[in-house]
């Protein structure tokens, strides 16, 4: 049981360039997240899934798009990466039923030069 | 609209005093309150929940609807208490979870 799967861990990008995050969970977890990390900032949710072939924007989706490709998987795509878009991303599941939880994944450092 | 204000950003204490990390929130129905923290460079992890009224690693929050606070304590702060917390806030059925924008905290030695 790994919990969230995030992919990759580390990547630097250049301007314009796209790119897809991965994200997956074995906890059979119906809702899913993405959100990004800024100092000062705090967590900002981008896009969340709250089941499967649902998705739903957030706070902050310009730039982003995303996929919920199964139960399992949600990925975050950019797809032209701007230098505001260099942030630490974490994808995230939530148990179901009451007394929820929500896991992390470990996080993605993004860099756009 | 559900929001979650942590007023303070950085909070310091000396190890042994008591800690108090504020969190407020917004929120027209009955709200399901977290509280999270991240050591450095780690994942986030739950800390606690209101609805499960536990103390974990000797911290408490409680639940004040007159108020709309989830207020964290803790009696005597310890060296590995330094970390960020974050408030969280899930409003009913909706499943988007919003969280504050954090409090580092640091205990001194």
């Amino acid at each position: 049981n790994a919990g969230v799967t995030q992919t990759p861990k580390f990547q630097v990008l250049k301007t314009g360039q796209s790119m897809t995050l991965q994200c997956a969970q074995d906890m059979n977890h119906n809702s899913m997240y993405w959100y990004r990390q800024d100092p000062g900032m705090g967590l900002r949710l981008i896009y969340y899934s709250a089941s499967e072939g649902t998705t739903d924007k957030g706070e902050v989706p310009n730039g982003y798009n995303v996929s919920r490709l199964n139960k399992r998987e949600f990925s975050l795509r950019l797809e032209s990466a701007a230098p505001s878009q260099t942030s630490v991303y974490f994808c995230a599941s939530l148990t179901d039923g009451a007394g929820n939880t929500i896991y992390f994944g470990e996080g993605s450092w993004l860099t756009v030069v | 609209a559900q929001r979650v204000t942590q007023p303070e950003k950085l909070l310091s204490v000396f190890k042994g005093a008591p800690v108090e990390l504020k969190c407020n929130y917004s929120y027209s129905g009955s709200p399901e309150l977290f509280w999270y923290v991240q050591y450095s460079r780690q994942r986030l992890q739950l800390l606690l929940r209101h609805i499960s009224r536990e103390s974990i690693k000797g911290f408490t929050a409680d639940l004040n609807k007159g108020e709309t606070s989830f207020h964290l304590k803790k009696p005597f702060a310890q060296e590995e208490d330094s970390a960020m917390y974050y408030c969280a806030l899930r409003g009913g059925s909706n499943y988007k979870l919003t969280f504050g924008k954090g409090t580092l905290l640091t205990v001194n030695p």
